[in-house]
């Protein structure tokens, strides 16, 4: 158990809407990942952070923005939700024991996400 | 051009039978890592077993073995003595050298379906 949490486990929104998703760890990682899973796309990376308040983006940032001014909290933030947001959103963590180590990534729960 | 290729949309096996999920992936680095996870139907991504590209013998987990074949990229999980809990979707992950930001993501495969039967 990686000590991952996430907020909230579903959501219905209506498009145009802001939404929110949250992501808590509990042990200190320091890297912090978001995907979405879409049917035939396996997980495609949105954005990531690699400390309190460095992030990067991913594959598919475009319509999502990140924050994380704390190390436990990484926030997704889908500024005007619409439809094609309808996904299945994951957290992941991980840890370099050393720099540039190749260090294996623990998910959350995921959130559902529908967008009408 | 895709960097990590699931071909078995959809696999069967009998319960107590080995199978074999293949992947194969895409890279010009030295350096780099193989994953597999799982995803049964709650939902939940399970990592199961890692395998270094320099790692010289294939990665074991339990009843999980990574076939290992680096001249042909090929990463195929193979997952011995099958039980009706191994009903799942299967991910092959491709983790490559850091990015000019000094930090390295992973890529996902679209996955096989895997169905154990009694």
């Amino acid at each position: 158990d990686a000590g991952i949490t996430q907020s909230p486990r579903h959501k219905v929104t209506e498009t145009g809407t802001p939404v929110t998703l949250r992501c808590h760890q509990t042990e200190n990682h320091r890297y912090m990942y978001w995907y979405r899973q879409d049917p035939g796309h396996g997980l495609r990376l949105i954005h990531y952070s690699y400390g309190v308040k460095d992030t990067d983006k991913g594959e598919v940032s475009d319509g999502y923005s990140v924050s994380r001014s704390k190390t436990e909290d990484f926030l997704l933030t889908l500024e005007s939700a619409t439809s094609s947001q309808t996904s299945v959103y994951f957290c992941a963590i991980s840890e370099s024991l050393v720099a540039g180590a190749l260090e294996t990534q623990y998910f959350g729960p995921g959130t559902r996400l529908l967008v009408l | 051009a895709q960097k990590i290729t699931q071909t078995q949309p959809g696999m069967f096996v009998q319960e107590k039978e080995a199978v074999t999920l293949d992947c194969t992936y895409d890279t010009s680095d030295q350096s780099y890592g193989l994953f597999w996870y799982k995803q049964p139907s709650s939902g939940e991504m399970i990592f199961l077993i890692y395998q270094g590209s320099y790692d010289e013998q294939n990665a074991t987990e339990g009843r999980y073995s990574l076939n290992f074949q680096k001249a042909r990229k090929s990463a195929n999980l193979v997952i011995s003595a099958s039980q009706l809990g191994d009903s799942a979707m299967y991910f092959c992950a491709m983790r490559e050298d850091a990015t000019s930001s000094g930090y390295s993501t992973l890529t996902f495969g679209k996955g096989t379906m895997l169905l154990v039967s009694p």
